[in-house]
């Protein structure tokens, strides 16, 4: 079975660090993207960015360039997302979600998100 | 302010038929890049319904399609059921973003 399985809740404090990751299994962990989508309590879907497990391959949302830092270790099937110093805004339900790309048989460029993980959520409180 | 836009909420009762519109632009939708919707049903994890504009993974019913026209994309539920009760999202990259982009959710409600 496909699947990836993301790390437990967090609970941190403004200024400090974190590290969650996602693991994946039941398939080639280098041959797809993993993305990362955040969902801000009572809010929609927003994607992050990306990376490529395979030769770690990554990119931003300009939203979410220089705000965290995607990174994966393809020995151990595991992408992360990383935050230097965390804000208050930061509080949200975090996705992790294998990508699939390419170029369809009509010519148009596709990428979407066909497995997710549960979800991690991120509490940063004072 | 998302870059596709999708109307806040949509209703219907049992059996009905609704369509959630997705409108992009000459940057997304309306250029060579495809739409994909999404199903989160509440508490959960958003689950991929319909790629390429009307190709559904394996599970998903019949029910359930996509389409496109111009900037904008539809999907459509017939025969709706209480269970479709969720909130949907279209996704698309956007070329001026140089990533991915997600309308900003429509609320399906079943009367």
């Amino acid at each position: 079975e496909v699947q990836l399985v993301q790390s437990g809740a967090e609970v941190k404090k403004p200024g400090e660090s974190l590290k969650i990751s996602c693991k994946g299994s039941g398939y080639r962990f280098t041959s797809y993207w993993i993305g990362w989508v955040r969902q801000m309590p009572g809010k929609g879907l927003e994607w992050m960015g990306l990376i490529y497990p395979g030769d770690s391959d990554s990119r931003y949302s300009p939203s979410f360039q220089g705000q965290v830092n995607i990174s994966a270790d393809k020995s151990i099937s595991t992408a992360y997302l990383q935050w230097t110093s965390l804000k208050a805004s930061d509080t949200a339900m975090y996705y992790c979600a294998r990508g699939r790309s390419g170029l369809g048989s009509s010519g148009n460029y596709y990428y979407y998100m066909d497995v997710w993980g549960k979800g991690t959520t991120v509490t940063v409180s004072s | 302010q998302s870059v596709l836009t999708q109307p806040p909420s949509v209703s219907g009762a049992p059996g009905q038929r609704v369509t959630i519109s997705c409108t992009g632009s000459s940057s997304n939708i309306g250029a060579v890049y495809d739409v994909h919707w999404y199903q989160q049903l509440p508490g959960t994890a958003p689950k991929l319904l319909i790629y390429s504009y009307n190709n559904r993974p394996s599970g998903v019913p019949d029910r359930f399609s996509g389409s496109k026209s111009g900037t904008s994309a539809s999907l459509a539920i017939n025969g709706l059921q209480a269970e479709d009760e969720a909130d949907y999202y279209c996704q698309s990259y956007d070329s001026s973003l140089s990533g991915s982009v997600f309308g900003g959710g429509t609320k399906l409600t079943v009367l």
